[in-house]
C-alpha cells in the first residue's frame, strides 16, 4: 500500500493563479481532510470529506474549494492565491470516524504565493 | 466554536528526565483525543490515543490522562531519550472534526 499520497511535494504560484493539490489514499478510508500548517499554528482543518460525495467546512475553509467524487480522491483547489495561502498542506484519511479513528497524513505539499 | 489550547508551546527537559504536555477543550461532546508527533520535515503520526470512557492510558514510556470534568488532558513521557525530540499536537473530534492544539516543540537536552 502506498498510503496517503500527495502531488506536488513543492509549488511557487503567483498571486491569483489557480491550482489543486492532489490526495490519494490506497487504504478504502471513508474519511479524508486537508490541514495547513503555519509556524506558531499548529495544525488547522481546511475541508473534510466523510465519504465519495460528501464534504463539508473545517475551521479556515475561506479560499479553499474540495470535491469527493471517488472514496479515493480528494482534491483541494484554490482558485485564485493569496500570498496569505503560503503554507505547508497536509492531507490526512482514516477509517470511518464512528468504526476507527486514527487519521494517516500524507508528505505534504509545501505552496509559496508570490 | 470548537477550541483546542496546548502548553506550554516549547519544553526543554534533560535526557532521561519526565515531560508533561498539556491540553484544554471547550467541547463537552469531544469524546476522543489523540496526540501526534512530527519529526522536523515529516508528517505527523499518531502516537498514542484516548476515547472518553478511559481516564488514563499507557504505552511503554508514553501515558495519556484525561479528565472530563475539567476539559483537559495530558501527554506524559517518563524517561525522555534524545529521539523525543519533535513537535507534539494534542488534537480533540469534535462530531466529524479532529482539532488540533498549536503544539510542543520538545528539546531533550544532553
Amino acid at each position: 500500500n502506498a498510503g496517503v499520497t500527495q502531488t506536488p511535494k513543492f509549488q511557487v504560484l503567483k498571486t491569483g493563479q489557480s491550482m489543486t493539490l492532489q490526495c490519494a489514499q490506497d487504504m478504502n478510508h471513508e474519511y479524508m481532510s486537508w490541514y495547513r500548517q503555519d509556524p506558531g499554528m499548529g495544525l488547522r482543518l481546511i475541508h473534510y470529506s466523510v465519504g465519495a460525495g460528501i464534504t463539508d467546512q473545517g475551521e479556515v475553509p475561506n479560499g479553499y474549494n474540495v470535491s469527493r467524487s471517488t472514496t479515493e480522491d480528494f482534491p483541494l483547489r484554490l482558485l485564485s492565491a493569496a500570498p496569505s495561502q503560503t503554507s505547508v498542506y497536509f492531507c490526512a484519511s482514516s477509517l470511518n470516524p464512528s468504526s476507527g479513528y486514527e487519521q494517516f497524513f500524507g508528505p505534504g505539499t509545501r505552496l509559496t504565493v508570490l | 466554536g470548537e477550541n483546542v489550547e496546548q502548553h506550554p508551546s516549547t519544553l526543554s527537559v534533560q535526557e532521561g528526565d519526565s515531560a508533561v504536555i498539556k491540553c484544554t477543550y471547550s467541547d463537552s461532546a469531544s469524546n476522543y483525543f489523540p496526540w501526534y508527533k512530527q519529526e522536523l520535515g515529516k508528517r505527523p503520526q499518531l502516537i498514542i490515543d484516548i476515547r472518553s470512557n478511559v481516564g488514563e492510558k499507557k504505552d511503554q514510556r508514553i501515558a495519556v490522562t484525561l479528565n472530563k470534568t475539567a476539559k483537559h488532558f495530558s501527554l506524559h513521557i517518563t524517561e525522555t531519550q534524545p529521539e523525543d525530540s519533535a513537535v507534539y499536537f494534542c488534537a480533540a473530534k469534535v462530531d466529524d472534526k479532529i482539532i488540533f492544539g498549536k503544539g510542543t516543540r520538545l528539546h531533550i537536552l544532553p
